[in-house]
């Protein structure tokens, strides 16, 4: 079975810092997907970025990238410009790519917060 | 389009009680899957279905929890005889198909499930 841990259970920083989210991950596949999602207070689950396994670029989304190292089984979340709308509730999430149920398995999440 | 809601947004039930849980997915999506969220925790997964049919509920806890989705749209999460450790937010996602090699999963607001 898959598993996903992520570290660190708080994080705070200031507006307009950079700030590293770690993840990693256990699993025997050699093709899958890894996610983050943001949680914020009002609790609707929103996709930040994607990476698949067999890709070897680091995905990136506008303030958003990743360091994916898949020898290392390491995915962690670099948000550059931090914004206040940025505090929430982070989850790296892993998916196998299946046929119908590509359910999520998800760690324990890292509550970021962006201070004025 | 309207996204993924569900309702009611919030349920307290007194221990023993049955309760039951609505997920509007969005229409046309064919996957829909159910996670539970315990306080401080990364949402677990409960049950998918595809269409109506419901493919893999491994995830329940027990056989107290039932899920349904008859027309292959609505679905509606069932707990019998609640207990205090079914206190939880309980999030419904859909996704565009069940084939293929990616479909990404788009959630609801969740529902906060309070047993006393």
């Amino acid at each position: 079975a898959q598993t996903v841990t992520q570290s660190q259970p708080e994080m705070s920083v200031q507006e307009a810092e950079t700030v590293t989210l770690s993840c990693t991950y256990d699993t025997s596949e050699n093709n899958y997907y890894l996610f983050w999602y943001k949680q914020p207070p009002s609790r609707q689950m929103i996709l930040v970025i994607r990476q698949e396994a067999y890709k070897q670029q680091n995905a990136t989304e506008n303030r958003f990238s990743v360091n994916f190292q898949k020898a290392a089984k390491s995915f962690s979340l670099k948000i550059s410009d931090s914004q206040l709308g940025d505090t929430a509730m982070y989850f790296c999430a892993f998916m196998k790519p299946l046929r119908g149920a590509q359910k999520l398995v998800f760690g324990q999440g890292t509550r970021l917060t962006i201070n004025p | 389009g309207a996204g993924v809601s569900q309702s009611p947004r919030y349920k307290v039930a007194k221990r023993g009680q049955d309760v039951a849980l609505r997920c509007d997915p969005i229409s046309g999506h064919v996957s829909l899957f159910w996670y539970q969220q315990a306080l401080g925790q990364g949402p677990e997964f409960l049950t998918y279905f595809q269409n109506e049919a419901q493919l893999d509920k491994s995830g329940l806890p027990s056989d107290r929890f039932f899920a349904e989705r008859p027309e292959g749209s609505v679905s509606t999460l069932k707990i019998q005889r609640t207990q205090q450790e079914d206190s939880a937010v309980y999030l419904c996602a859909s996704s565009l198909s069940g084939s293929g090699s990616y479909n990404e999963q788009f959630f609801g607001p969740g529902t906060r499930l309070t047993v006393l």
